[in-house]
């Protein structure tokens, strides 16, 4: 079956980096969009960006411009998102989700991953 | 960006009630790009309803999505108490692709 399998907990300093995987199996991975939210403790979600696989092309929103970065290993069919000068205001838990049709950007979250929380703290 | 404002923040009803949660954009919404998820404690996100009014794989018949251009409904005919959840719309229509601050369904 379709899914997506986000790597385990990280609790880093602030000024750290965090590199979250998202191992996608029971589809053609290079096919589907991956978007990039996040949600801090209590809090409701917020856009990250996306990566096209196919190509490695990346869209961020702006609050994350210059610090995030997405991209993928086709090989291993694996996305990843690297978010460097982590601040406390960035623990959250970081999900992966996959679009619902082919070579679709305009299109909703349809499979999500587990979640990783990651915690900022010195 | 596109501004979701979601109302009621909190939504007391009773199991078998019917619920009808409210998502309002600040900008015209294009071809009706708008999702609306369910999350529970502790899960992931799951998506109910695309396109404004596509009910996504699995998803019962009990959920509803209407709306276009800057108002859109998620109506949950007979709530069953695993309905009990935080619902979040969002819009794909242009970037950056926000989401509402959430509606908290809970039981009366």
């Amino acid at each position: 079956q379709v899914q997506l399998v986000q790597s385990g907990a990280e609790m880093k300093k602030p000024g750290a980096s965090v590199k979250v995987s998202c191992k996608a199996s029971g589809y053609t991975f290079i096919g589907y969009f991956m978007f990039w939210v996040r949600q801090a403790p209590g809090q409701g979600l917020e856009w990250m960006g996306w990566l096209n696989p196919i190509n490695g092309d990346t869209d961020y929103a702006q609050k994350f411009q210059g610090r995030v970065t997405v991209s993928r290993d086709t090989s291993i069919t694996t996305a990843y998102m690297e978010l460097t000068g982590l601040r406390s205001d960035d623990t959250a838990v970081y999900y992966c989700a996959r679009a619902g049709n082919i070579s679709a950007l305009l299109d909703a979250l349809h499979i999500w991953g587990q979640g990783t929380m990651v915690t900022v703290s010195s | 960006e596109i501004v979701l404002t979601q109302s009621p923040g909190t939504l007391s009803l009773s199991p078998g009630e019917r619920a009808t949660l409210s998502c309002r954009a600040s900008e015209s919404v294009r071809s009706s790009y708008l999702a609306w998820y369910q999350q529970k404690p502790g899960q992931a996100p799951r998506l109910l309803i695309y396109a404004a009014s596509n009910r996504a794989t699995g998803i019962p018949d009990r959920f509803s999505g209407s709306g276009s251009g800057t108002d859109f409904t998620l109506t949950i005919s007979r709530l069953e108490p695993e309905d009990f959840a935080v619902y979040y719309c969002q819009q794909y229509d242009s970037s950056p692709r926000t989401f509402g601050q959430g509606t908290k369904l809970e039981i009366k």
